[in-house]
């Protein structure tokens, strides 16, 4: 069964370094998404993707913040500046068509750690 | 701006014990209630997408209904493995917003 698949599982940086979060979405999907949670919280919108541009983006999502598609499989998120709120698990998602009932998928997750 | 409370934060059940989790909803119009299951450390299983008021759904144990203001997880005769914390959420082509989860201890 398809998946969607991010790496690393575990990030740890210093604060004020660049982290990319990386994804592989589920093929022929066609929304992409990124999801925090901080530990004990709740999953939290970061941004969604749609046919190459930003379709809409939480509060959260600042200018340290971007997401790119850098060829026809992965999907990333930068933080271009990290501080220690960003302490989270990242999640990714994806979605197959343009129907608002559509499921979206998530994978694993990515936890970061900011010391 | 869409908002979701769940109940309650945690329940903590017997072996074949039946209950309901409840998911209550404000949106300016309902796109999709979508619940999903997460395990410690990793990230929410889909369960079920519930659209339409009157609308059920089950697997296996589960059983998801929605009315126009809020939906239910219905678990009957819970087994342990069933023990997880599971998410209610609304959403749109763009994004989901979900509650903080009900976290369910099935006990042997």
């Amino acid at each position: 069964e398809p998946e969607v698949t991010q790496t690393p599982s575990h990030q740890v940086t210093q604060m004020g370094q660049e982290v990319i979060l990386r994804c592989v979405p589920i093929s022929n999907h066609l929304y992409f998404y990124w999801y925090r949670q901080i530990l004990g919280q709740k999953v939290e919108f970061l941004v969604s993707f749609y046919n190459n541009e930003i379709s809409e983006k939480s509060e959260i999502f600042d200018d340290q913040f971007s997401v790119e598609r850098p060829d026809g499989s992965n999907f990333t998120l930068k933080i271009r500046s990290t501080k220690l709120e960003d302490s989270a698990m990242y999640f990714c998602a994806s979605k197959a068509g343009t129907d608002n009932t559509d499921t979206q998928y998530f994978g694993p997750g990515t936890r970061l750690t900011v010391l | 701006e869409d908002q979701v409370t769940q109940s309650p934060e945690a329940l903590r059940l017997q072996e074949g014990e039946s209950s309901s989790l409840n998911c209550s909803y404000t949106v300016s119009g309902l796109r999709g209630l979508f619940w999903y299951r997460q395990d410690p450390g990793k990230g929410p299983e889909f369960l079920f997408t519930l659209y339409s008021a009157g609308e059920e759904k089950e697997k296996e144990r589960l059983k998801a209904t929605l009315t126009k203001k809020e939906s239910f997880l219905h678990i009957t005769a819970p087994k342990p493995e069933d023990s997880a914390t599971y998410l209610c959420a609304v959403g749109s082509n763009y994004k989901l917003t979900f509650g903080k989860g009900t976290l369910l201890t099935v006990n042997p």
